[in-house]
């Protein structure tokens, strides 16, 4: 069990370009949750899938953000044509039902949109 | 929508001494559960206790323990016996029952001294 797995784990682009993370949960979770963490403030949901599906996905999630979980392991998160707002640290995180409420984070990856 | 709101941006105690990071939230839900986060430099979150909301119990983990006051909507962690590697960013969490959303404060920065 090596965690969760976030790459990269810094990301530099200019703004109107694409980005696209990746995240590896702890083998077995089958939750797995993005948020973002901007400076000075707590992290903001963005979507939770369960297996393959999605099921929850927040407003702030608008239609240039896009999330994956094709076979239900990894997942991916795709930001189209960055602004600079879209500059946070994107988090990822994974668990088990089994494990009651408690969500297991990565080191989360620092976009930044110039 | 739920908020949480956590009124100390930055506090600090002595080593071995007692620190208590306040966290108030507001909602109309009965069915909901609490949680303290922690984030310390290396940035990955840690969960460190929760609170269902319908048990009047106080929530305990070792030298961490929870004042859960529901009908006044506070939430407040105490830490005993403060020791150094508790220096971290603590965050106050929410979640509805039904929802996967957690919803954040904007944290605590605790700094404990030698």
């Amino acid at each position: 069990d090596t965690g969760v797995s976030q790459n990269p784990r810094h990301k530099i682009t200019k703004r109107g370009q694409n980005v696209t993370f990746r995240c590896d949960p702890i083998s077995e979770h089958n939750r797995l949750y993005w948020y973002r963490q901007t400076l000075g403030q707590g992290p903001e949901f963005l979507t939770y899938f369960q297996n393959e599906a999605q099921l929850e996905k927040s407003r702030l999630l608008s239609d240039r953000f896009s999330a994956e979980r094709p076979k239900g392991s990894f997942s991916t998160l795709e930001i189209q044509r960055t602004e600079q707002g879209d500059s946070a640290m994107y988090l990822c995180a994974s668990s088990l039902p089994e494990l009651g409420e408690k969500l297991f984070f990565g080191s989360g990856t620092q976009l930044s949109v110039l | 929508a739920q908020t949480v709101t956590q009124s100390q941006p930055e506090m600090s105690v002595q080593e071995a001494e007692t620190v208590t990071l306040s966290c108030t939230y507001d909602t109309s839900e009965n069915n909901y559960y609490l949680f303290w986060y922690k984030q310390p430099p290396s940035r990955q979150m840690i969960l460190v206790i929760r609170q269902e909301a319908y048990k009047q119990q106080n929530a305990t983990e070792n030298r961490f323990s929870v004042n859960f006051q529901k009908a006044a909507k506070s939430f407040s962690l105490k830490i005993s016996d403060s020791q150094l590697g508790d220096t971290a960013m603590y965050f106050c969490a929410f979640r509805q029952g039904g929802s996967e959303k957690l919803v954040f404060g904007k944290g605590t920065k605790l700094t404990v001294n030698p």
